[in-house]
């Protein structure tokens, strides 16, 4: 069975403090994605990587970070994290490149972020 | 201070009766679609997809149509269950990543 898996389900955190999000996936996708979830917002693409090193802007990155050391391994930072930056985070992870692959996301269950 | 999101659309449905879930999507040269089913507590997951070549799909007890004209899609659950409760997201693809809508609260009344 494929699985994405993050470290935390629930996170509290003050603001200022650095924030470290890890998400790990055990299918050898090249794709992994980090999603930030808020009610009425559906989900909004943070950063993906499609290859170790490798790191794209989505559409809300100011305030976050990445980092994708290993294929497997991808982590979201907030360098100093804010109230507005509570919300559910979510990693997703495809194999789908270049036409070939599978388009399908497959997510983590989340990790609930609360900025105190 | 902390961001307030906006009140999520919600549909509530008699156990038995067919669900219709609708979404507008944005970019015309997107190509491919897909729904995903997101359950307390849970990440979304993948329902069924359809390609911009495509204006029908079904799957079981699900069926998706695409209207490119109007740039709609549509997610039709037949004989709705209480298992079918949840929030039901569309997304599209377009160059290099996939954009999610807002999402729609599914309610099953028993």
């Amino acid at each position: 069975d494929v699985k994405v898996t993050q470290s935390s389900r629930y996170l509290v955190k003050r603001t200022g403090e650095k924030v470290f999000l890890e998400c790990v996936q055990d299918m050898d996708h090249e794709n992994m994605f980090w999603y930030r979830q808020d009610p009425g917002l559906g989900l909004r693409l943070i950063y993906f990587s499609y290859d170790v090193k490798m790191k794209e802007k989505g559409d809300i990155p100011e305030g976050y970070s990445v980092s994708r050391e290993k294929k497997e391994r991808f982590s979201l930072i907030l360098e100093s994290a804010s109230t507005n930056q509570t919300s559910m985070y979510l990693c997703a992870s495809s194999s789908y490149q270049n036409g070939v692959g599978n388009e399908k996301l497959f997510f983590g269950s989340g990790t609930q972020l609360s900025v105190l | 201070g902390e961001s307030v999101g906006l009140h999520l659309p919600t549909l509530s449905v008699q156990e038995g009766d067919n669900s219709i879930i609708n979404c507008a999507y944005s970019n015309s040269a997107s190509d491919y679609f897909i729904w995903y089913k997101q359950e307390s507590g849970k990440g979304p997951q993948f329902i069924i997809d359809i390609r911009s070549n495509m204006d029908k799909r079904q799957g079981q007890r699900v069926t998706v149509l695409l209207n490119k004209t109007v740039k709609h899609l549509s997610l039709q659950i037949a004989a709705t269950q209480p298992g079918d409760s949840a929030v039901y997201f569309c997304a599209e693809r377009g160059y290099q990543k996939v954009t999610f809508g807002t999402g729609t609260k599914l309610q099953v009344i028993p």
